[in-house]
């Protein structure tokens, strides 16, 4: 049963320490999306990389938040520093590109929060 | 069903009745849309797809219809389960050149038994 996976599941950290989020696609998917989730904003596309290439990152605060691909079995979501407004639900998803529009295939999220 | 927005309001259905859910999505340009189910503590799940030249798509036990007139988008689920409560959440790609999907705020779909 393929399925994203993302760790920690849950996070409790002090405002100023670093987040490191770590996102495990599904084999063979090109395509890895970064979302946050809030109850004021709902459903947020923070950044999304595809083959490993960041393609858009317009909805991630520059100053502090930091998305990579290591490679094509991890992709990662940094914040450092982090503050108590970062607070919320941080969903991974993959997807298979293949010309069009990929089904975005969503991971169980990490819960963030930041005292 | 009742008719609702982008805002989150809780639709009530009977165990075994039809449920729709409605959406008015944004943009007249968007080619794809997905409806996505959220149970408590879980990521968003896929329900359904459906593309602009399409008016109607059949799942199991769901329905996406789709009124590019009026930018209007159903899920209809069938003989509605205790399993179906949840978030159901809406989402539309605007630029079919990239992959970036605008989701909306999500109906909450609450099965009495």
């Amino acid at each position: 049963d393929a399925r994203v996976t993302q760790t920690p599941r849950h996070k409790v950290t002090e405002m100023g320490q670093e987040v490191t989020m770590r996102c495990q696609p599904i084999l063979g998917h090109n395509t890895v999306f970064w979302y946050r989730q809030t109850m004021m904003q709902g459903l947020e596309l923070l950044a999304y990389f595809r083959n490993r290439a960041p393609l858009d990152d317009s909805g991630m605060p520059k100053d502090r938040f930091s998305a990579e691909m290591p490679d094509a079995t991890l992709a990662t979501l940094k914040i450092q520093p982090s503050e108590p407004r970062d607070s919320a639900v941080y969903f991974c998803a993959s997807g298979l590109w293949a010309g069009r529009q990929e089904t975005q295939y969503f991971g169980p999220g990490t819960r963030l929060l930041v005292l | 069903g009742e008719s609702v927005g982008l805002h989150l309001p809780t639709l009530s259905v009977q165990e075994g009745d039809n449920s729709i859910i409605n959406c008015a999505y944004s943009n007249s340009a968007s080619d794809y849309f997905i409806w996505y189910k959220q149970e408590s503590g879980k990521g968003p799940q896929f329900i359904i797809d459906i593309r602009s030249n399409m008016d109607k798509r059949q799942g199991q036990r769901v329905t996406v219809l789709l009124n590019k007139t009026v930018k209007h988008l159903s899920l209809q689920i069938a003989a509605t389960q205790p399993g179906d409560s949840a978030v159901y959440f809406c989402a539309e790609n605007i630029d079919g050149a990239n992959s970036k999907l605008t989701f909306g705020k999500g109906i909450t779909l609450s099965v009495r038994p």
